[in-house]
């Protein structure tokens, strides 16, 4: 198993662009979750879903849109980027709730 | 809302020695976790403890869950360089589907 993954690693924003962080999990969990982690801090949600095609928002849903059409695939869409979004964003996905496993996350910047 | 909130922040020590981390809230948790994190990886979960009072043990590591459920402990016996890394603490919130994140506990093990 891959477990969960992640594209990109990396990626520079202008702002004002949009775009979507990809997160894939091979483990058929139905419970997936997009934190972001800033530096020196611990993590807060964005948004979860319990499963294909439900979704609610986290701590800190404005300026992030989530879909969830399949059980693999949970998307995490930026549509107008700021220089607040400059973070480390990571997508976890877990089987019996609360346990969780993370992906290697996916660093932006915004400038 | 509810807050976990870490100490101490930073922890630089020799190894070979122990050290304690601590993990408090005043709000009741129904479990809490621990993870590990490395420099440019996602966290990786270390235990769930879930009953008032209870004491898992993970090799040289040992956490404890507070009597009320508000509070958590990780001891490191003689700490090795490869204990080095960012501690988080995570706490199930209101909802059962959400962590709630402490801000972590950087620990550097120097050889």
């Amino acid at each position: 198993n891959a477990g969960v993954t992640q594209t990109p690693k990396f990626r520079i924003l202008k702002i004002g662009q949009s775009m979507t962080l990809q997160c894939a999990q091979d483990m058929n969990h139905n419970y997936m979750y997009w934190y972001r982690q800033d530096p020196g801090m611990g993590l807060k949600l964005i948004y979860y879903s319990v499963g294909a095609g439900i979704t609610d928002k986290g701590e800190v849903p404005n300026g992030y849109n989530v879909s969830r059409s399949t059980t693999e695939d949970f998307p995490l869409r930026l549509e107008l980027a700021a220089p607040s979004q400059t973070s480390v964003y990571f997508c976890a996905s877990s089987y019996s709730r609360p346990l969780q496993y993370f992906g290697p996350g996916t660093r932006l910047l915004v400038l | 809302t509810q807050l976990l909130e870490q100490s101490p922040q930073f922890l630089s020590i020799q190894e070979g020695e122990n050290l304690t981390v601590y993990c408090n809230s005043s709000s009741v948790f129904s479990s809490l976790q621990w993870y590990r994190q490395e420099p440019g990886e996602g966290p990786v979960l270390l235990v769930t403890v879930v009953t008032g009072g209870e004491v898992k043990k993970l090799k040289r590591l040992t956490f404890q869950f507070g009597d009320a459920r508000k509070d958590s402990s990780l001891h490191i016996t003689a700490a090795q360089p490869g204990d080095t890394g960012l501690y988080l603490c995570a706490g199930v919130g209101d909802s059962s589907y959400k962590l709630i994140f402490g801000s972590g506990t950087r620990l550097l093990v120097r050889p």
